[in-house]
Parts: C-alpha cells; structure tokens; sequence
C-alpha cells in the first residue's frame, strides 16, 4: 500500500518562511501533489513535482527527491490566510495508479 | 468555486438508513473522485470512475457504492447507516485520467448520522 507523513502542526509568525515536510512510501511512483484545505473547506490544488526539482508558483514553491521519497512545500511571505491544512498526496498503489492517497495533512497556524 | 457541485450541502440521518449524495463534476472533466474525510482526519480515497467506468477503488465499505452516470454526474450511495459514518464526504473532478491531472473538490457534504 501506501503511507505519508507529514508533521500533524507548524506554527509560524507572518512574513516568515515555513517548509512542510512529506516523506512517503509507495509502490509505483507517480508524483507528488499538494493541497491546502481551510476548516471545513474544500481542498484546492496548490502543486505536482512529478520529476527531482523546484517547482515554483508565486510564493508556494514544492520540491521533490524520488531517490530519498521525500518532497517539501515551502512557503514564503507567510500571511495571516495561509493558516490552514495542507497535504501532500501521492499517485501509485499496486492496484492502480490513478489512486491519489493523502497525508494526514500539516496545520499551519501563522501568527501575527 | 471550483465549478464541481455537491449536493446536499448537509445531511442529518438516523442509524440504518441510506442516503445518496450527489455531484456533479466541472464542464469537461471526465474523472469524478469520492473522498471520506472525519473529524480531524485526512481524506480517505474512496473510488473513482471516468467517463462512466470505476477505475480505482480504496477502502469503500460493502455498504457504500457509487457509479457515474452517463451525463458525467455521479452518485454515492450509503446505506445501513453506522454512527462512524458521521463525516464530511467530498467529490473531485478531473480533466482526464493521468497521473498529473490536478483534482478540483467540491464543497462537500457533511453527513451527521444520530
């Protein structure tokens, strides 16, 4: 099967800089993504890093390493709306991989 | 607004009853996703099917089934309802079937069973 970890909580005052880390475990690999949730929100798309890098979108920016199964998102500029979940989820089971299987999702609660 | 509509928005049934929720996926998408979500938990996958043919079951219940029609819609239905099945239950569209077609989620239905 699959499995993510995430950290469950972060907390980071405005204007900073916060990295959420996702180790991941999988049979069949294809690709990372995240996605931010505020309480009681639907879920929103922020990234995928299907190959090694830096994706960068605005201040959101997600990296990802296959050879370590482990990817960030990073998060620069920290205003008060960022607080909220975030998830990183992953594609690939042996059973198919069109399964998108999420984290238990990282609260990030950013303070003025 | 993610263009995917979820219907009812909310939902207060009592044990061992069924009920259907309903979605309808963004002009265009093909893919619909159903997702569990519990108090202060993660989303549990639950199946998905695109252009009207399952093509990825996770941890469904034998109580719960869902299909889609052909205008694209689909449907979950649960039934003998558990107290446990008490959660916030959301359905994603997608555009097509690859690995790296984003997910675009409805507002979701919070179904409460007493």
């Amino acid at each position: 099967g699959q499995s993510l970890e995430q950290p469950s909580e972060v907390t980071a005052v405005e204007g900073a800089i916060v990295q959420i880390n996702c180790t991941y475990q999988t049979s069949g690999f294809y690709g990372l993504s995240w996605y931010q949730q505020h309480d009681g929100g639907a879920p929103t798309f922020l990234s995928y890093n299907g190959l090694d890098g830096l994706e960068e979108t605005g201040r959101f920016s997600s990296f990802l390493s296959r050879s370590d199964s482990y990817g960030y998102l990073l998060l620069q500029e920290l205003q008060m709306k960022d607080s909220a979940s975030y998830f990183c989820a992953v594609r690939g089971n042996p059973g198919s991989a069109r399964q998108l299987t999420f984290g238990s999702g990282t609260q990030l609660t950013v303070l003025p | 607004d993610s263009g995917v509509t979820q219907t009812p928005k909310h939902l207060i049934t009592a044990t061992g009853q069924r009920v259907t929720l309903r979605c309808s996926p963004r002009s265009g998408d093909l893919s619909v996703y159903w997702y569990q979500q519990s108090l202060d938990q993660g989303l549990q996958f639950l199946i998905q099917y695109y252009n009207g043919e399952e093509r990825a079951k996770g941890n469904i219940l034998e109580r719960f089934s869902a299909q889609q029609f052909p205008d694209l819609h689909s449907e979950l239905n649960l039934s003998s309802l558990e107290l446990g099945d008490s959660a916030l239950y959301f359905c994603a569209s997608s555009v097509g079937d690859s690995y790296n077609s984003p997910l675009h989620f409805g507002n979701g239905t919070r179904l409460t069973v007493t």
